[in-house]
Parts: C-alpha cells; structure tokens; sequence
C-alpha cells in the first residue's frame, strides 16, 4: 500500500481564494482525520469520518472550512474564502477504527495564503 | 477532558546518552496513550503505545516508553540516543470521544 496520500503537497495563494486539499486514506480503514499544524497551536483535529460519515467537526475554526468524504477512498477540507491565518501543514490521517488504532498520516499540504 | 501535557518544548541531548522526553496524562479511566515521531517535512509516525498490561512498552527504532500510574506519566526513553533520533515527539491520548489528541510536541536536538 503506498500509505495515505495527500494533495496538493504545497499550495500558494492569496487571500479570499478557495482552496481545496485532498486525501486518499490507506485501502481498508474505516476512520479519516483531518489535523491542522502550526507553531502557534500544535497539532489540532479538525474533523474526523468513521465509514464516510462525518462524527465530530468541533475541531472546525470557521464556516470557511468544510470537509467531505463522498466515499472510502477520497475526502477532501475546503476553505474559502482563505485567510493568512489558515497559513499552516495540513495532515490526514486514517486508522481501522473505533477504540486505539494507530494512525497512518499523509505527508501532509503545506497551506501559504498570502 | 482526557489530555496530555509535554512539559519540555525542546530537549538536548549527546549522542550516546540516554534521552528521556516527558509526557504526562489527565485522564478519567485507563488511559490508551500514544507516542509518535515527525521527521522534518514528514507526516507523524507511530512509535508505541500503551494499552494495557506490562508498564514498559517497547517500540520502534529501540524507543520504550514507562507507563507510570502514580505519577501520571508515560515519558519516552531511549538508552543510547542517535543523531538520526534529532526529530519532534508527540504524546498522544485517546479520549472519550474516540479521538486521539496530540501533546504540544518536544523538539529533541541530539548532539555529535
């Protein structure tokens, strides 16, 4: 398995654009997570699915973020309009499930929003 | 809230000492914690975990790690630290909600 798979891996752009990240999660795991990186704040989560269906977003900063999994290989965290503050290392991550399965994370998306 | 706490943001090390890198719980009920590594440019990677039974969990790359009930810790150790072991770790708790939250991360410099 080549792991999960995150892009783009570094996205440049300027404020009030739409971006979109993406994520293949590793054949087989049932549960995705998105993580948001920066100096500031650590490693927060923002959203995590359990079989396709979104069961906590409270890690979501603004309604300018969304996140969808139309199915078990593909999710994707959009935000627009972007701010320079979303400016951080987005990761996915996948695991098998409920209860305390390692996670596998992406490479992550390095976010610049100018 | 079940959390986790790493007290140090960075940690120095020589190479070939021993290198210890603190985390400690706030949990209700057994705690499943967690460590991982971020190399630079990477994604995190897991190194061990503990759920239950023995304290001391053994890992990847020679890392264990000492659960400590009374004194609500679960800090990393490795006996002879490597220059490659110069990384971020990451303390981790799984909480109520089946979420698996990350300590602050400890920044760990081993010296040549």
């Amino acid at each position: 398995d080549a792991g999960v798979i995150q892009s783009p891996r570094h996205e440049v752009t300027e404020m009030g654009q739409e971006v979109t990240l993406r994520c293949k999660p590793i054949s087989g795991h049932n549960s995705l997570f998105w993580y948001r990186q920066t100096m500031m704040r650590g490693l927060e989560l923002l959203i995590y699915f359990n079989n396709n269906v979104p069961i906590d977003d409270s890690g979501m900063p603004e309604d300018r973020f969304s996140a969808k999994m139309p199915n078990a290989s593909f999710s994707t965290l959009k935000i627009q309009p972007s701010e320079p503050r979303d400016s951080a290392v987005y990761f996915c991550a996948s695991n098998l499930g409920w209860g305390a399965n390692v996670l596998t994370f992406g490479a992550g998306s390095r976010l610049t929003v100018l | 809230a079940q959390s986790v706490a790493q007290p140090e943001d960075q940690v120095n090390v020589a190479e070939g000492n021993p290198l210890t890198v603190k985390c400690t719980y706030s949990v209700s009920g057994n705690p499943y914690l967690f460590w991982y590594v971020q190399y630079p440019n990477r994604g995190l990677q897991f190194l061990l975990k503990y759920i239950t039974g023995d304290n001391l969990v053994k890992g990847s790359y020679g890392f264990e790690a000492e659960f400590n009930k009374s004194q609500t810790s679960f800090h990393l150790k490795k006996p002879s630290a490597l220059v490659s072991d110069s990384a971020l770790y990451f303390c981790a708790v799984l909480n109520r909600d089946d979420k698996i939250i990350f300590g602050k991360g400890t920044r760990l410099h081993i010296l040549p």
